[in-house]
């Protein structure tokens, strides 16, 4: 079955990269994505890659994509207190209405 | 632009009586919505696929007789927790798919907390 699996807790310090890990079954999944929640709050997208690629950057956020391990990662660079939160890896299921499928969260936090 | 709007943000209800809480697409249409269930600390886990105009699709595991899911428009989604319990107290979110439109988004409501006393 479909599967996503993260570690629960990351603690780092400010201006620091905080890097997440991230590992999924489903190798059918077109798409791979990372959300942050923040304290009582909804999921905000951070970014997204589509299976076909290795690699995607946006400004501090870079995702690195290992098809073959079924392993996906999250960078932030310069790690604000701000970026302190919750990042939930999400795999889009293929099929039917493309469901998404959530790791456990991990918990970063950022300290001065 | 793709807002999605859940209310209400928390909700204290007795135990014995039935809550609805609504998701509603603000700037967008969306024939699929997505229910979500999380416990504190805990991932999201997946209660059923809402679409317009037809059945929601249940995940396993999940009662659809006590979780009742209407799509009546493509900007509406409710779920109806009816006799509510304590255990059934959790964290609810919502989210939508932008209609046409490639998943490669789901957008995202900002949660309703649900307090059974």
């Amino acid at each position: 079955g479909e599967d996503v699996e993260q570690s629960l807790f990351l603690s780092v310090r400010e201006g620091d990269s905080s890097v997440i890990n991230c590992t999924y079954t489903d190798s059918s999944s077109t798409y791979l994505y990372w959300y942050k929640q923040e304290p009582g709050a909804g999921l905000q997208l951070l970014t997204y890659i589509f299976s076909n690629m290795d690699m995607k950057q946006d400004q501090r956020l870079t995702v690195l994509l290992n098809k073959k391990d079924k392993h996906l990662s999250l960078r932030i660079a310069d790690t604000q207190t701000g970026d302190s939160a919750i990042y939930f890896c999400a795999e889009g299921v293929s099929g039917g209405y493309n469901k998404l499928i959530f790791g456990a969260g991990t918990r970063l936090a950022v300290h001065p | 632009g793709a807002v999605v709007s859940q209310h209400p943000s928390w909700v204290i209800c007795k135990s014995g009586t039935s809550v609805k809480i609504e998701c509603r697409s603000l700037d967008f249409q969306a024939t699929t919505m997505f229910w979500y269930r999380q416990f504190p600390k805990q991932s999201l886990m997946l209660m059923a696929t809402s679409n317009e105009g037809s059945k929601a699709t249940y995940e396993q595991g999940v009662e659809k007789d006590k979780f009742l899911i209407n799509h009546a428009s493509l900007t509406l989604s409710t779920l109806t927790v009816t006799s509510a319990h304590p255990e059934d107290s959790s964290f609810y979110i919502c989210s939508a798919k932008v209609q046409g439109r490639m998943n490669t988004e789901a957008f995202f409501g900002q949660g309703t907390r649900l307090t059974v006393v």
